[in-house]
């Protein structure tokens, strides 16, 4: 059954403290993504990958950090550096340009 | 880079009724492509529709379709015969066909009333 996993679905987060959320996809796609949604803001690109080992920066990717050693797994580090780091983080793939995105189910990432 | 502006943060429905929601963008591309999505309450993203800009004839999708005018750049989705499982927030969003990411609007919510 194809498709993208997001793990965990909740994660807490302290001061000071960097968290990683996990992306994988058996869907062979090539792109990878993650986008921040917030309450009235829509999705925002924070980064993506065309390929594997390679990466580009999105619109907001001051604090985050990325990694495409796999072609299946696009993680995403949540530093210290990013100061309001509450939001529902999405990850998605695609075959590649200009080809609809697959999501998967979503992190909800608070600060304790 | 492109933009997409949803000008309705909230739009209400009665069931079997049609309801438009609007979508806007701006590019300098001639080549792009065009989306709608649904986000349900459980929050997963789901595809409605796609049009390619090349394309004159509007997207169709079962209840779904949509008013594309390129030359005023307006992409529209129109759902008939509305049913209590669309209440969702609906995105509409871009991409060039030189680019890889979308670019999302920030949503309309809609309600869907029996």
């Amino acid at each position: 059954d194809g498709g993208i996993t997001q793990s965990p679905k909740y994660l807490f987060r302290k001061e000071g403290q960097n968290v990683t959320l996990s992306c994988e996809q058996n869907l062979n796609h090539d792109a990878m993504y993650w986008y921040r949604q917030d309450p009235g803001q829509g999705l925002r690109l924070i980064y993506y990958s065309q390929i594997v080992n390679d990466f580009q920066k999105g619109d907001i990717a001051e604090g985050y950090s990325v990694s495409r050693e796999k072609k299946e797994s696009f993680p995403l580090t949540v530093t210290s550096a990013q100061k309001n780091p509450t939001a529902f983080y999405l990850c998605a793939s695609s075959w590649g340009r200009g080809e609809k995105l697959f999501f998967g189910s979503g992190t909800q990432l608070s600060v304790l | 880079a492109q933009t997409v502006t949803q000008s309705q943060p909230e739009m209400s429905v009665q069931e079997a009724e049609t309801v438009t929601l609007s979508c806007t963008y701006d590019t300098s591309e001639s080549d792009y492509y065009l989306f709608w999505y649904k986000q349900p309450p459980s929050r997963q993203m789901i595809l409605v529709i796609r049009q390619e800009a090349y394309k004159q004839q509007n997207a169709t999708e079962n209840r779904f379709s949509v008013n594309f005018q390129k030359a005023a750049k307006s992409f529209s989705l129109k759902i008939s015969d509305s049913q209590l499982g669309d209440a969702a927030m609906y995105f509409c969003a871009s991409v060039s066909n030189s680019g890889y990411a979308l670019n999302f609007g920030k949503g309309t919510s809609l309600l869907v009333t029996p």
